[in-house]
């Protein structure tokens, strides 16, 4: 079965920089893209962008054009999702989910990594 | 940057009631890249429907969408006490962006 399985909580100091993983199974991790959504305490999702697992290539949303970078290692079948410069407004549970190529839905999503700025 | 403005913001509904949700996007959209998510608290969102009124995989007929355009609704024709949550529609149309969300909640 599919499975999108992120690494642990985060608390980092504002300036500071994470680095959240993806790790998937139970499909082929090059057939389709991975989205990267946040959601802040109490708030609604805010998407950040996506990879293009088999490429590399990446889309950003306009806000996040300066301070997310996204990768991935075909080997591990994982994605990463770096954030740098953080601010306590970053505070947020990050999740990964995978698109289906078919429907554009994203179909599958990671468990969520909460990462807490705060000095 | 299409935004999808969701109305209402809070829907007060008992179950076996019907639920219709708004969705109205900033400019007119493909039909195939309107989908909606259900949002339980600690939960990963869920997707329902994909391409405005394609259910989803494992999603029960009660939960329909439909719309075109600029203007799409889901609809939950009787609701049932796992229904109670948080649902967002999203395109992905031009960028992908996620309505504001609207909360059902239990009467």
């Amino acid at each position: 079965q599919v499975q999108l399985v992120q690494s642990g909580t985060e608390v980092k100091k504002p300036g500071a920089s994470v680095k959240v993983s993806c790790r998937a199974s139970g499909y082929t991790f090059t057939a389709n893209y991975l989205h990267w959504v946040r959601q802040a305490p109490g708030q609604g999702l805010e998407w950040m962008g996506w990879i293009n697992t088999e490429s590399g290539g990446t889309n950003y949303a306009q806000k996040f054009q300066d301070g997310v970078t996204m990768t991935r290692d075909t080997s591990r079948s994982t994605a990463y999702m770096e954030l740098t410069s953080l601010r306590s407004d970053d505070t947020a549970v990050y999740y990964c989910a995978r698109e289906d190529g078919d429907s554009f839905g994203l179909d599958f999503w990671g468990q969520g990594t909460l990462v807490t700025v705060s000095s | 940057e299409i935004v999808l403005t969701q109305s209402p913001g809070t829907l007060s509904l008992s179950p076996g009631e019907r639920a219709t949700l708004s969705c109205r996007a900033s400019q007119s959209i493909g039909s195939r890249y309107l989908a909606w998510y259900q949002q339980k608290p600690g939960q990963a969102p869920r997707l329902l429907i994909y391409a405005a009124s394609s259910r989803a995989t494992g999603i029960p007929d009660r939960f329909s969408g439909s719309g075109s355009g600029t203007d799409f609704t889901l609809t939950i024709s009787r609701l049932e006490a796992e229904d109670f949550a948080v649902y967002y529609c999203q395109q992905y149309g031009s960028g992908l962006t996620f309505g504001g969300g609207t909360k059902v909640e239990i009467k």
